[in-house]
């Protein structure tokens, strides 16, 4: 079975705090992709990666930016912190030409006080 | 500018009737739909998909149905059970977006024994 790991389940920080949120998946797939899900938005594309250190903007980038040194660990960076990025992430990950097959992690449920 | 739009926010259903989730879009590039079904505490799971060329498909419970002319797509569920009461995600997917999937805003549904 495919396993899609974050690495918090839960996340309480500070305006301004430089957060990062990590993801690994186990089963060497090309694609991550960070999401965000809000009530009513349903899950809105923050970044993607179809490679190591290639990285490509979603829908709502803005104040995040991402890391793939290695094909398994894809982390989301939120450099400051601001309320409104108070939400829950998802990590997901696929293989090439297989859209069906989206992975996702359980979620980290980030709190920006 | 949301381009799938699930405009039930919930869903309240007897166990053993039918549920009926709905789901819009205007992008006519899209060539592939999906559903994804949500437990909370748990990351979003592929339940069943449905091509741009063909107007149904089924497994077991679940039949997709699409709409092409009236950009419309519909989840069915007979019979509802309490273990589908759970968020469902209406996904699609365009060529030129290579793995990546725009998703509705979500349908909560609860089964009521």
């Amino acid at each position: 079975d495919v396993k899609v790991t974050q690495s918090s389940r839960y996340l309480v920080k500070r305006t301004g705090e430089k957060v990062f949120l990590e993801c690994v998946q186990d089963m060497d797939h090309e694609n991550m992709f960070w999401y965000r899900q809000d009530p009513g938005l349903g899950l809105r594309l923050i970044y993607f990666s179809y490679d190591v250190k290639m990285k490509e903007k979603g829908d709502i980038p803005e104040g995040y930016s991402v890391s793939r040194e290695k094909k398994e660990r894809f982390s989301l960076i939120l450099e400051s912190a601001s309320t409104n990025q108070t939400s829950m992430y998802l990590c997901a990950s696929s293989l090439t030409g297989v859209v069906e097959k989206l992975f996702f992690g359980s979620g980290t449920q980030l709190s920006v006080l | 500018d949301q381009q799938v739009k699930q405009n039930s926010p919930s869903l309240s259903v007897q166990e053993g009737r039918i549920s009926i989730l709905n789901c819009d879009y205007t992008n006519s590039m899209f060539d592939y739909f999906l559903w994804y079904k949500k437990y909370p505490a748990e990351g979003p799971t592929f339940l069943i998909s449905i091509s741009s060329i063909k107007d149904k498909n089924e497994d077991g419970r679940f039949t997709v149905f699409l709409n092409k002319s009236a950009k419309h797509l519909s989840l069915h569920i007979v019979p509802s059970q309490p273990g589908d009461s759970a968020v469902y995600f209406c996904a699609a997917h365009t060529p030129a977006a290579g793995n990546k999937l725009t998703f509705g805003g979500g349908t909560r549904v609860l089964v009521k024994p």
